[in-house]
Protein backbone atom coordinates (compact mmCIF):
# COMPACT_ATOMS: atom_id res chain seq x y z
CA UNK A 1 0.00 0.00 0.00
CA UNK A 2 1.11 3.44 -0.90
CA UNK A 3 3.01 5.22 2.01
CA UNK A 4 3.79 8.78 2.72
CA UNK A 5 6.48 10.14 4.90
CA UNK A 6 6.74 13.47 6.99
CA UNK A 7 9.47 15.15 9.21
CA UNK A 8 8.14 14.38 12.94
CA UNK A 9 9.08 18.09 13.45
CA UNK A 10 9.65 21.72 11.88
CA UNK A 11 10.55 24.73 14.41
CA UNK A 12 10.21 28.35 12.67
CA UNK A 13 10.49 31.24 13.88
CA UNK A 14 7.75 33.81 14.37
CA UNK A 15 7.77 35.98 10.32
CA UNK A 16 9.19 32.62 8.56
CA UNK A 17 8.13 30.81 6.59
CA UNK A 18 7.59 26.56 7.51
CA UNK A 19 8.50 24.59 4.98
CA UNK A 20 6.61 20.76 5.18
CA UNK A 21 7.58 18.17 2.99
CA UNK A 22 5.84 15.09 2.20
CA UNK A 23 7.39 12.76 0.32
CA UNK A 24 5.91 9.33 -1.54
CA UNK A 25 6.68 7.55 -4.34
CA UNK A 26 5.79 9.49 -7.67
CA UNK A 27 3.74 12.17 -5.71
CA UNK A 28 4.29 14.23 -8.53
CA UNK A 29 1.45 12.23 -10.51
CA UNK A 30 -0.53 12.32 -7.85
CA UNK A 31 -2.59 14.96 -5.88
CA UNK A 32 -2.46 16.16 -2.63
CA UNK A 33 -4.18 16.95 0.47
CA UNK A 34 -3.09 18.85 3.47
CA UNK A 35 -4.57 19.32 7.24
CA UNK A 36 -3.93 21.62 10.07
CA UNK A 37 -4.79 20.05 13.77
CA UNK A 38 -4.54 22.30 16.47
CA UNK A 39 -4.24 20.46 19.99
CA UNK A 40 -8.04 19.26 21.22
CA UNK A 41 -9.04 20.21 17.86
CA UNK A 42 -10.67 18.08 14.93
CA UNK A 43 -8.43 18.26 11.37
CA UNK A 44 -9.45 21.08 9.61
CA UNK A 45 -8.39 21.35 5.14
CA UNK A 46 -6.18 23.65 4.76
CA UNK A 47 -4.95 22.76 1.07
CA UNK A 48 -6.62 20.85 -1.48
CA UNK A 49 -5.63 19.62 -5.40
CA UNK A 50 -1.94 20.41 -4.21
CA UNK A 51 -2.30 23.75 -4.25
CA UNK A 52 -6.03 25.37 -3.64
CA UNK A 53 -7.05 27.17 -0.32
CA UNK A 54 -10.85 26.01 0.80
CA UNK A 55 -12.61 29.75 1.84
CA UNK A 56 -11.19 31.03 4.82
CA UNK A 57 -7.85 29.53 4.77
CA UNK A 58 -5.05 32.51 4.83
CA UNK A 59 -3.15 33.14 1.69
CA UNK A 60 -0.30 32.80 3.91
CA UNK A 61 -0.73 28.61 3.00
CA UNK A 62 0.20 27.35 -0.06
CA UNK A 63 1.38 23.99 -1.60
CA UNK A 64 3.22 23.28 -4.40
CA UNK A 65 4.72 19.79 -5.76
CA UNK A 66 8.31 18.99 -7.22
CA UNK A 67 9.42 15.63 -8.00
CA UNK A 68 8.89 13.04 -5.43
CA UNK A 69 7.90 15.88 -2.92
CA UNK A 70 4.82 17.66 -2.11
CA UNK A 71 5.53 20.75 -0.17
CA UNK A 72 3.17 23.00 2.79
CA UNK A 73 4.64 26.22 2.87
CA UNK A 74 3.25 28.49 5.57
CA UNK A 75 4.63 32.33 5.13
CA UNK A 76 4.79 35.13 7.77
CA UNK A 77 4.55 32.52 10.66
CA UNK A 78 2.03 33.40 13.48
CA UNK A 79 1.82 31.71 17.05
CA UNK A 80 -1.62 30.58 16.01
CA UNK A 81 0.14 28.27 13.16
CA UNK A 82 1.43 25.62 16.09
CA UNK A 83 0.03 22.57 15.05
CA UNK A 84 0.26 19.15 13.81
CA UNK A 85 0.20 18.85 10.01
CA UNK A 86 -1.23 15.90 7.47
CA UNK A 87 -0.52 15.04 3.55
CA UNK A 88 -2.95 12.87 2.24
CA UNK A 89 -3.57 11.48 -1.17
CA UNK A 90 -6.38 8.88 -2.58
CA UNK A 91 -4.72 5.62 -3.44
CA UNK A 92 -6.62 4.44 -6.19
CA UNK A 93 -5.01 1.25 -6.76
CA UNK A 94 -6.18 -0.04 -2.99
CA UNK A 95 -9.28 2.12 -2.65
CA UNK A 96 -7.83 3.72 0.92
CA UNK A 97 -7.32 7.15 2.12
CA UNK A 98 -3.98 7.43 2.93
CA UNK A 99 -2.65 10.09 6.08
CA UNK A 100 1.26 11.13 6.04
CA UNK A 101 2.21 10.34 10.05
CA UNK A 102 2.28 14.55 10.60
CA UNK A 103 4.57 17.02 11.69
CA UNK A 104 4.57 19.01 14.53
CA UNK A 105 5.02 22.85 13.63
CA UNK A 106 6.50 24.77 16.72
CA UNK A 107 6.84 28.24 16.74
CA UNK A 108 10.07 29.40 18.52
CA UNK B 1 -22.25 25.21 8.27
CA UNK B 2 -21.79 22.26 8.28
CA UNK B 3 -22.49 20.26 11.18
CA UNK B 4 -21.13 16.09 11.95
CA UNK B 5 -22.20 15.14 15.50
CA UNK B 6 -20.67 11.75 16.28
CA UNK B 7 -21.98 9.35 19.47
CA UNK B 8 -21.76 6.17 20.82
CA UNK B 9 -17.88 6.44 22.32
CA UNK B 10 -17.16 4.70 25.47
CA UNK B 11 -15.57 2.26 27.17
CA UNK B 12 -15.73 -1.50 26.49
CA UNK B 13 -13.71 -4.49 26.62
CA UNK B 14 -11.80 -6.30 24.53
CA UNK B 15 -14.05 -8.63 21.86
CA UNK B 16 -16.81 -6.67 22.85
CA UNK B 17 -19.05 -4.22 20.35
CA UNK B 18 -19.73 -0.75 19.94
CA UNK B 19 -21.83 1.58 17.30
CA UNK B 20 -20.67 4.88 16.85
CA UNK B 21 -23.21 7.61 15.12
CA UNK B 22 -22.56 10.60 13.30
CA UNK B 23 -25.58 13.20 12.50
CA UNK B 24 -24.99 15.40 9.25
CA UNK B 25 -27.00 18.35 9.14
CA UNK B 26 -27.11 22.25 7.06
CA UNK B 27 -25.64 19.89 3.90
CA UNK B 28 -27.32 18.15 1.39
CA UNK B 29 -26.31 14.23 3.42
CA UNK B 30 -27.44 12.38 0.48
CA UNK B 31 -25.12 13.88 -2.15
CA UNK B 32 -21.29 13.18 -0.23
CA UNK B 33 -19.14 9.92 0.53
CA UNK B 34 -18.82 9.85 3.59
CA UNK B 35 -15.75 8.37 5.88
CA UNK B 36 -14.54 7.18 9.23
CA UNK B 37 -10.90 8.07 10.67
CA UNK B 38 -9.41 7.51 13.75
CA UNK B 39 -6.37 8.82 15.61
CA UNK B 40 -5.05 6.81 19.01
CA UNK B 41 -3.91 8.72 21.79
CA UNK B 42 -0.84 10.45 21.13
CA UNK B 43 -0.64 9.23 16.95
CA UNK B 44 -1.47 10.37 13.93
CA UNK B 45 -4.72 10.19 11.64
CA UNK B 46 -5.82 6.75 10.65
CA UNK B 47 -8.60 5.89 7.82
CA UNK B 48 -10.94 3.32 8.81
CA UNK B 49 -13.75 3.06 6.13
CA UNK B 50 -15.70 5.12 3.90
CA UNK B 51 -18.87 4.88 2.03
CA UNK B 52 -20.47 6.08 -1.60
CA UNK B 53 -23.43 8.25 -1.83
CA UNK B 54 -26.13 5.48 -1.66
CA UNK B 55 -23.69 2.99 -0.14
CA UNK B 56 -22.75 1.14 -3.32
CA UNK B 57 -19.06 1.13 -2.44
CA UNK B 58 -18.04 0.54 0.47
CA UNK B 59 -14.10 0.42 1.71
CA UNK B 60 -12.20 -0.37 4.57
CA UNK B 61 -8.56 -0.20 5.95
CA UNK B 62 -6.81 -3.83 6.32
CA UNK B 63 -6.91 -2.76 10.35
CA UNK B 64 -10.60 -3.22 10.56
CA UNK B 65 -11.89 -5.36 7.66
CA UNK B 66 -14.25 -7.91 8.59
CA UNK B 67 -14.30 -6.52 12.00
CA UNK B 68 -16.10 -3.04 11.34
CA UNK B 69 -18.97 -2.52 9.25
CA UNK B 70 -20.29 1.60 8.03
CA UNK B 71 -23.32 2.00 6.92
CA UNK B 72 -25.70 4.79 6.08
CA UNK B 73 -29.09 6.09 6.37
CA UNK B 74 -29.71 8.92 3.71
CA UNK B 75 -33.41 9.70 5.04
CA UNK B 76 -32.46 10.34 8.38
CA UNK B 77 -28.56 11.99 7.17
CA UNK B 78 -26.93 9.38 9.59
CA UNK B 79 -23.53 7.65 9.59
CA UNK B 80 -22.97 4.60 11.19
CA UNK B 81 -20.22 2.42 12.03
CA UNK B 82 -20.45 -1.18 14.09
CA UNK B 83 -17.00 -2.21 15.35
CA UNK B 84 -16.98 -6.04 16.88
CA UNK B 85 -14.20 -7.87 18.56
CA UNK B 86 -12.84 -4.69 18.91
CA UNK B 87 -9.37 -4.69 20.46
CA UNK B 88 -7.30 -2.99 22.62
CA UNK B 89 -5.28 -0.83 19.58
CA UNK B 90 -8.71 0.33 18.71
CA UNK B 91 -8.72 2.61 20.97
CA UNK B 92 -8.79 5.91 19.72
CA UNK B 93 -10.99 9.37 19.19
CA UNK B 94 -13.14 8.59 15.82
CA UNK B 95 -14.15 11.11 13.60
CA UNK B 96 -16.93 11.74 10.81
CA UNK B 97 -15.90 13.04 7.77
CA UNK B 98 -17.47 14.80 5.22
CA UNK B 99 -15.98 13.49 1.90
CA UNK B 100 -15.22 15.33 -1.80
CA UNK B 101 -14.34 12.77 -4.76
CA UNK B 102 -12.97 14.66 -7.89
CA UNK B 103 -11.11 13.65 -10.68
CA UNK B 104 -9.55 10.27 -9.33
CA UNK B 105 -9.34 12.04 -5.92
CA UNK B 106 -10.86 12.05 -2.87
CA UNK B 107 -10.39 14.06 0.24
CA UNK B 108 -12.25 15.07 3.39
CA UNK B 109 -13.46 18.69 3.34
CA UNK B 110 -15.18 18.42 7.25
CA UNK B 111 -14.77 16.71 10.23
CA UNK B 112 -16.90 16.20 13.15
CA UNK B 113 -15.56 16.87 16.92
CA UNK B 114 -14.80 12.98 17.23
CA UNK B 115 -16.03 10.40 20.04
CA UNK B 116 -13.65 8.71 21.94
CA UNK B 117 -13.67 4.96 21.80
CA UNK B 118 -11.80 3.25 25.06
CA UNK B 119 -10.85 -0.36 24.60
CA UNK B 120 -9.72 -2.13 27.93
CA UNK B 121 -10.36 -4.79 30.18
Amino acid sequence: SYVLTQPPSVSVAPGKTARIACGGNNIGSETVHWYQQKPGQAPVLVIYFDGDRPSGIPERFSGSKSGDTATLAISRVEAGDEADYYCQLWDSNSDHYVFGPGTKVTVL
Amino acid sequence: EVQLVESGGGLVTPGGSLRLSCAASEFTFSSYTMSWVRQAPGKGLEWVSSISIVGSFIYYADSVKGRFTISRDNAKNSLSLLMNSLRTNDTAIYYCARGYCRGGTCLTDYWGQGTLVTVSS
